[in-house]
């Protein structure tokens, strides 16, 4: 069964960089159907698409956040890793690495249990 | 962006009910609209994809409906593990967006 695990650490203070990652077991993050994506969610509020990796490197990301993201996946260790520059109050969230089915039909078909980043000073 | 705006925010229903939720994208997006239930604490979980596929695993007292803009999630016979929050989701175009969610709550 596929699973996907979120790691980091811990609360980032305002202007530092946020670096998160997701460890994939149950499914080779080479498998060719699916793109990782990362999505967050501040507390109390909606999801956010953040970007996402193939297993061969190809990124796509949310141009609200494009400037300062950036996604990259170690095939080696089955792990996709997400890095946020520059972070503010704003990036408090709920973060979640996920699995998206990357064919018609385009879903996300696996979530982590998420981590929470807190940035505060 | 395409945008996704989800009817009502919140609703309240007993068990049994049969309840409807609305999502109006701000383009035509075809049949490209997912239907996630997220309960407390916990991450959402795929329910319906490309409008009206269940996916694996989920009752068929989820039902969805729709093409262009106007989509539906329906759930017949709620059941207490029901009441959390929906959200759908459009895959026509990057960025994937998110509906703002609708709260369902046990009357």
């Amino acid at each position: 069964q596929v699973q996907l695990q979120e790691s980091g650490p811990g609360p980032v203070k305002p202007s530092e960089t946020l670096s998160l990652t997701c460890s994939v077991s149950g499914d080779s993050i080479s498998n060719s159907n699916y793109y990782w994506d990362w999505i967050r969610q501040p507390p109390g509020k909606g999801l956010e698409w953040i970007g996402n990796i193939y297993y061969s490197g190809d990124t796509h990301y949310n141009p609200s956040l494009k400037s300062r993201l950036s996604i990259s996946v170690d095939t080696s260790k089955n792990q996709f890793s997400l890095t946020l520059t520059s972070v503010t109050a704003a990036d408090t969230a709920m973060y979640y690495c996920v699995r998206r089915f990357g064919s018609w039909p385009d879903y996300f078909d696996h979530w982590g249990q998420g981590i929470l980043v807190t940035v505060s000073s | 962006d395409i945008q996704m705006t989800q009817s009502p925010s919140s609703l309240s229903a007993s068990v049994g009910d049969r309840v409807t939720i609305t999502c109006r994208a701000s383009q035509n997006i075809a049949t490209y609209l997912n239907w996630y239930q997220q309960k407390p604490g916990k991450a959402p979980n795929l329910l319906i994809y490309a409008a009206s596929s269940w996916h694996s695993g989920v009752p068929s007292r989820f039902s969805g409906s729709g093409s262009g803009t106007d989509f539906t999630l329906t759930i017949s016979g709620l059941q207490p593990e029901d009441f959390a929050t929906y959200y759908c989701q459009q895959s026509y175009s990057s960025p994937p967006t998110f509906g703002q969610g609708t709260r369902l709550d046990i009357k």
